[in-house]
């Protein structure tokens, strides 16, 4: 079976910091850019960072720039976000998830990513 | 970054209606262009990608449509099921950005 396992959540202060990680079975993790997505309570869902495979590449959205840096571990399957300088705002429910990247005929350049495989999600709350 | 906006913010509908979302980009996203559903705060669930091809295992009432900067999501004949929150997102820019989301109640 193809999974995402989510875990390292958990309750911060604001300041602090704090370590997330995903595991990938039943596909070859090395193959496959992967991401992290973010819900605050009640809010929509925003898409954090993402990593090529073996790191060569790495995209944040500004609001994390210079505070969270995505990573990750082939060798183990395994995917991390470290938190730090960790803010009220940050506080949601952090999902990993992989991007599928396939040939679209019309996509730009043939090629079309996709977040077909989810994790459960881990809530994040930051709060003094 | 490129903008997503998706109306309705949120609709209500009854079972065997044909409801219709909108997506607009900030900018032309060719057809990078991906629909998710997500229930009660869980995981998002992949519905569409490339703009208009069906994922695997995706009930055929849902399509989707569009190129540039301009989408909808469609769906024929709705199900009990099918009320939730959809989601459009671009994967044009290797920095994704999700739309604001549009939540289907029942009427």
């Amino acid at each position: 079976e193809v999974q995402l396992v989510v875990s390292g959540g958990g309750l911060v202060q604001p300041g602090g910091s704090l370590r997330l990680s995903c595991v990938g079975s039943g596909f070859s993790f090395t193959s496959y850019w992967m991401n992290w997505v973010r819900q605050a309570p009640g809010k929509g869902l925003e898409w954090v960072a993402n990593i090529k495979p073996a790191g060569s590449e790495r995209y944040y959205v500004d609001s994390v720039k210079g505070r969270f840096t995505i990573s990750r571990d082939d060798a183990k399957s395994s995917l991390y976000l470290q938190m730090s300088s960790l803010r009220a705002e940050d506080t949601a429910v952090y999902f990993c998830a992989r991007s599928n990247c396939v040939r679209a005929v019309t996509a730009s350049n043939g090629v079309v990513c996709k977040m077909d495989v989810w994790g459960q999600g881990t809530t994040v709350t930051v709060s003094s | 970054d490129i903008q997503m906006t998706q109306s309705p913010s949120s609709l209500s509908a009854s079972v065997g209606d044909r409801v219709t979302i909108t997506c607009r980009a900030s900018q032309s996203v060719s057809t990078n262009l991906n629909w998710y559903q997500q229930k009660g705060g869980k995981a998002p669930k992949l519905l569409i990608y490339a703009a208009s091809s069906l994922q695997s295992g995706v009930p055929s009432r849902f399509s989707g449509s569009g190129s540039g900067t301009d989408f909808t999501l469609t769906i024929s004949s709705l199900q009990p099921e099918d009320f939730a929150t959809y989601y459009c997102q671009q994967s044009y820019s290797a920095s994704y950005t999700f739309g604001q989301g549009t939540k289907l109640e029942i009427k």
